[in-house]
């Protein structure tokens, strides 16, 4: 149980263009999600923290309307990189927290497969 | 600031060897210390450790927690090539948000 499942795994676009990432949780509902960023030989940088039926939190140095997040279902989050620039290259990953871990107070967070954003 | 940090970063070890990967904190309002596997895609989970001093175990890896210290170590016994891959370490705080924090990982090659 708890799969998380993330499109497209691999993208590449034009300069200038908007590309979208989603994040399903296939067997569980998440009211929360969280994306991260990772670059070549780096950690995961907490990008933005997603909850259903509300605006996203972003972290300090994240651009708001430049990575627009949408979690409009329990089982569904998207991120859409408007106007992408070479330097947005990356690979970004969507974990989810089951939602009945709140609770508990349990943070085991299942991850994406990941998506590796190209820009040209 | 809070702060996860790792060691080494790298580490190249034959089949058999038996490696120990360390992770430092510094995270306001600890809640727990998470170890991920992470090959060439997604990070999969390992252990969860809350508590100081309790060993987790799973096959060949174990973990334990020292929240005196504000560390924890990640075992691996007689290493396989399969083994090969960045392990992460993150911390969790006693938020709302439940954020992970991560460190850079530790990346380990098992050579033949």
């Amino acid at each position: 149980g708890a799969v998380v499942s993330q499109h497209p795994s691999w993208v590449i676009c034009k300069s200038g263009t908007s590309v979208k990432i989603e994040c399903r949780s296939l067997d569980f509902q998440a009211t929360t999600m969280f994306w991260y960023r990772q670059f070549p030989k780096q950690s995961l940088m907490l990008m933005a923290t997603s909850n259903e039926g509300s605006k996203a939190t972003y972290e300090q140095g994240v651009e708001k309307d430049k990575f627009l997040i949408n979690h409009a279902s329990l089982t569904l989050s998207t991120l859409t990189v408007t106007s992408a620039h070479p330097e947005d290259s990356s690979f970004y990953i969507c974990s989810a927290r089951r939602s009945w871990d709140r609770f508990s107070g349990a943070n085991v967070l299942t991850f994406g497969a990941g998506s590796r954003l190209t820009v040209l | 600031e809070d702060k996860v940090v790792q060691s080494p970063l790298s580490l190249v070890v034959h089949e058999g060897d038996t490696v120990t990967l360390n992770c430092s904190y510094e995270v306001t309002n600890f809640r727990s210390l998470l170890w991920y596997k992470q090959e060439k895609k997604a990070p999969t989970f390992l252990f969860m450790l809350t508590s100081s001093g309790i060993e987790k175990k799973s096959g060949r890896l174990s973990s334990i927690l020292d929240k005196k210290e504000l560390f924890s170590i990640l075992n691996i016994t007689a290493t396989q090539t399969g083994d090969s891959a960045v392990y992460l370490c993150a911390v969790g705080e006693q938020t709302g948000a439940n954020n992970l924090f991560f460190g850079t990982g530790t990346r380990l090659t098992v050579i033949p």
